[in-house]
């Protein structure tokens, strides 16, 4: 199956501040890639589909101009959580679409204080 | 819209004991059904998944799921578990294979608990 890395594996940042998430597709070249928000003890949910060279798409109630994703290459899809609130704080997870199923990333906690 | 139903949130089952984990789904059309385990640290990986055909479809680490259209379900099972069993598990479903353009829309997950 195919690799999916994400960096930082955790981060903590004050209120207000932008924190960037990267998604990597290492063993091959993804050209859709979705990011996953997950609540503590809950379901993940999709945010938004990144695909290669075009803007994303994003789920009904995902604030586009607060959750920023960038796909500019075909191994590199990133989201960056604008002037991030304790109420972003969550567990953010990519996958990647590759021979008919999706590979995840190990994800990513953010904490804002 | 579709959604995915797990009505067990904490499981627990004594080692060497078989487990059924329960998942209904609705959806319009012929779902795209995926159980996914996620272990702390790790990300999801994919245990079995049902596009088509035989209804019983066999995954990996011993694990098997049965699609009953009936029953708008999709059951997850395992004859013996091991305590390596233990972590959450998702059931998931897709408009598409999921290798397309569409996301997955997940159940809330089952807490599996192993004991000794």
């Amino acid at each position: 199956g195919a690799v999916v890395s994400q960096h930082p594996s955790w981060v903590i940042c004050k209120s207000g501040t932008s924190v960037k998430i990267e998604c990597r597709s290492l063993d091959f070249q993804a050209t859709t890639m979705f990011w996953y928000r997950q609540f503590p003890k809950q379901s993940l949910m999709l945010m938004a589909t990144s695909n290669e060279g075009s803007k994303a798409t994003y789920e009904q109630g995902v604030e586009k101009d607060k959750f920023l994703i960038n796909h500019a290459s075909l191994t590199l899809s990133t989201l960056t959580v604008t002037s991030a609130h304790p109420e972003d704080s969550s567990f953010y997870i990519c996958s990647v679409a590759h021979l008919n199923e999706q590979f995840f990333g190990p994800g990513t906690r953010l904490t804002v204080l | 819209a579709q959604s995915v139903t797990q009505p067990d949130i904490h499981i627990t089952v004594s080692e060497g004991a078989s487990l059924e984990l329960r998942c209904n789904y609705s959806y319009g059309a012929t779902p795209y059904l995926f159980w996914y385990v996620q272990s702390p640290g790790q990300g999801l990986q994919l245990l079995l998944k049902y596009f088509s055909g035989d209804t019983l479809v066999q995954g990996i680490k011993g694990f098997e799921a049965e699609f009953k259209r009936s029953q708008s379900s999709f059951n997850l099972r395992k004859p013996s578990v091991h305590w390596s069993d233990a972590a959450e598990y998702f059931c998931a479903v897709g408009e598409s294979s999921g290798g397309g353009a569409d996301g997955l829309t997940f159940g809330k997950g089952t807490h599996l608990i192993i004991q000794p």
